[in-house]
């Protein structure tokens, strides 16, 4: 099993570009979080999903949009990237239970100039 | 501001030494998680306390969960450099299936 990855690993973006992260899980669980590392600030959650088809906005969600329509995949999309979100990214799994163990990726190191 | 203090921000010690690192809350929570994170890495589970007064001992790792459920400590005995870390507490609350991370302790043991 790959557990959690996470495409792409580091990227450069200008202010006003687009893109997509993309999460993806083997392990067949049911919730899925988006979160974002900056220094001093631990984990922030961004968005997550309680199974496929549904979305929920976290902490921090301004600027950001998902989706999850497979479930083993959620995306979270950058429609105009802004240097307030130069950040590490994270996406987790867990199976249901808020007792059980959540499961990062590797991070994604996300650059705005 | 954020949901979960923790104290202290960064910690640098010499390996055999003991330490504490605290995790506070005003909210209540349901359970509560330890992380260690290295660098370029992901967070990894240490433990998950779920009873108030808890403690869960996990080799020199000793973690207590506070009898109010708002507070949990992290005390490692005779740290080690491979104990060097981020150390991050993580609480769910009764209402929803979010996970509130505290803002994180940087340990790091001098050989």
């Amino acid at each position: 099993n790959a557990g959690v990855t996470q495409t792409p690993k580091f990227r450069v973006l200008k202010t006003g570009q687009s893109m997509t992260l993309l999460c993806a899980q083997d392990m067949n669980h049911e919730y899925m979080y988006w979160y974002r590392q900056d220094p001093g600030m631990g984990l922030r959650l961004i968005h997550y999903s309680v199974g496929e088809g549904t979305t929920a906005k976290g902490e921090v969600p301004d600027g950001y949009n998902v989706s999850r329509l497979k479930k083993q995949n959620f995306l979270l999309g950058l429609e105009s990237a802004a240097p307030s979100q130069t950040s590490v990214y994270f996406c987790a799994s867990r199976p249901t239970g808020p007792k059980e163990t959540q499961y990062f990726g590797p991070g994604t190191r996300l650059l705005v100039l | 501001t954020q949901l979960l203090e923790q104290s202290p921000q960064f910690l640098s010690i010499q390996e055999g030494e003991n330490l504490t690192v605290y995790c506070n809350s005003s909210s209540v929570f349901s359970s509560l998680q330890w992380y260690r994170q290295e660098p370029g890495e992901g967070p990894v589970l240490l433990v998950t306390v779920v009873t108030g007064g808890e403690v869960k001992k996990l080799k020199r790792l000793t973690f207590q969960f506070g009898d109010a459920r708002k507070d949990s400590s992290l005390h490692i005995t005779a740290a080690q450099p491979g104990d060097t870390g981020l150390y991050l507490c993580a609480g769910v609350r009764y209402t929803g299936n979010q996970f509130y991370f505290g803002t994180g302790t940087s340990l790091t043991v001098i050989p």
